[in-house]
């Protein structure tokens, strides 16, 4: 069983049009990573919420962070090509000092 | 810096023969971590050492893997025997002490492991 369940495992959609991700849980984080994996590469952080109800914004993405912090949503405005790649949650096990990571959402852009 | 260093990059073997892979986190972080990513399975953290001691290690899963860290700038991860259901990416990543649990890890590009 996942502590942190993603989905769609799997996207693919035209280049040009908008998407959401998501990552929950039944459990609550104290903040949620989302890193981005390129085929033969490893993870690259791409954000970090701490606060419920933040969003966070860089460039074309939109992350948010739950009320309850259970969850997390990514949002791609105007998809491209380069967005390509496994989009990755984690957080921290409370108390400790390790990442869980979710199963991930593999994103596919078509030109 | 040149960050997380891996190898190999590449590794294929036979059932039963040993395997080694190695690390070297980037210089000054604190915590390294190994993880096994698989398509069923995802991202798991096999385990993790602080100031090269092993602090968590119930991610090993079983008897055939162990981890060492001889100093701060290297650890291996060692199969013995690898069976065919270990093939898997390998990750090593490291992150300094300070901003914790909330700061980045940073990956190495991965060993890739095909038993036969």
């Amino acid at each position: 069983t996942q502590l942190l369940e993603q989905s769609p495992q799997f996207l693919s959609i035209q280049e040009g049009e908008n998407l959401t991700v998501y990552c929950n849980s039944s459990s609550v984080f104290s903040s949620l990573q989302w890193y981005r994996q390129e085929p033969g590469e490893g993870p690259v952080l791409l954000v970090t919420v701490v606060t419920g109800g933040e969003v966070k914004k860089l460039k074309r993405l939109t992350f948010q962070f739950g009320d309850a912090r259970k969850d997390s949503s990514l949002h791609i405005t105007a998809a491209q090509p380069g967005d390509t790649g496994l989009y990755l949650c984690a957080g921290p096990i409370q108390g400790a000092q390790k990442l869980v990571f979710g199963q991930g959402t593999r994103l596919t852009i078509n030109p | 810096d040149a960050g997380v260093i891996q190898s190999p990059r590449h590794e294929v073997t036979e059932m039963g023969q040993e395997v080694t892979l190695r690390c070297k986190p980037i210089s000054g972080h604190d915590y390294l971590f190994w993880y096994r990513q698989t398509m069923m399975r995802g991202l798991e953290l096999l385990i993790y050492f602080n100031n090269n001691v092993p602090i968590d290690d119930s991610g090993m899963p079983e008897d055939r893997f162990s981890a060492k860290m001889p100093n701060a700038s290297f650890s291996t991860l060692k199969i013995q025997p690898s069976e065919p259901r270990d093939s898997a990416v390998y990750f090593c990543a490291s992150r300094p002490s300070g901003r914790v649990p909330t700061g980045e890890l940073f990956f190495g590009e991965g060993s890739r492991l095909t038993v036969l």
